[in-house]
């Protein structure tokens, strides 16, 4: 299986400032095809997961352009440009390269 | 709008089936390129992604559960079904289903979740 692994496992951020989580992947997920399958949910307090980034660093529909996906290879950036209060929640990776589809095991972020 | 419920039994017994069933829509599963999965969570864990159903019936399980695993679809209900047998104490989790819609150009996966539906097993 591939492991992602993010780093930190918490974060706390002052509103309005910048915030970045790290994600690797135990084997590359740049696939033949060209495109690279690395996705970043967040789930907020008491709700299901939502797709903020696919495919390293294209913004899902609605996303504010606060958020952004960088990285290559088997290393991967979510960087938020000036948290606010509703982004708190736990952030997750996920690969979908190769079965199983593994996720990282999460990132929580807490405001100051 | 696409949405998507989850819905079965809050609490199963060590060793019974689990049956949990995906209603959706705003979509229709007979269009190329959908698919249906569905990701647990056990209390205060991580994801773990269990199972995929394609537009096309083709399926995709996790290895390490697919013994246990079957999923299956009525396109014409709007639905996807998802048994485990033999359950587990450690099976105890919320059970999502999401959507999934990948196109030769871009492949935004698992874009909606249900709410999740919550499992314990226990005696």
């Amino acid at each position: 299986d591939i492991v992602m692994t993010q780093t930190p496992l918490s974060l706390s951020v002052t509103p309005g400032q910048p915030a970045s989580i790290s994600c690797k992947s135990s084997q590359s997920l740049l696939h033949s095809d060209g495109r690279t399958y690395l996705y970043w949910y967040l789930q907020k307090p008491g709700q299901p997961p939502q797709l903020l980034i696919y495919e390293v660093s294209n913004r899902f529909s609605g996303v504010p352009d606060r958020f952004s996906g960088s990285g290559l290879g088997t290393d991967f950036t979510l960087k938020i440009s000036r948290v606010e209060a509703e982004d708190v929640g736990v952030y997750y990776c996920m690969q979908s390269i190769q079965l199983p589809w593994t996720f990282g095991q999460g990132t929580k972020v807490e405001i100051k | 709008q696409i949405t998507l419920k989850e819905s079965g039994p809050t609490l199963v017994k060590p060793t019974q089936t689990l049956t949990l069933t995906c209603t959706f829509s705003g979509f229709s599963l007979s269009t190329s390129g959908v698919g249906v999965g569905w990701i647990r969570q056990p209390p205060g864990k991580a994801l773990e992604w269990l199972a995929l159903i394609y537009w096309d019936a083709d399926k995709r399980y996790s290895p390490s559960l697919k013994s246990r695993l079957t999923i299956t679809k009525d396109t014409s209900k709007n639905l996807v079904v998802l048994t485990m047998t033999n359950m587990d104490p450690v099976d105890t989790a919320t059970y999502y289903c999401a959507h999934r819609y990948c196109t030769t150009t871009s492949c935004p996966h698992f874009d909606y979740w249900g709410q999740g539906t919550p499992v314990t097993v226990s005696s």
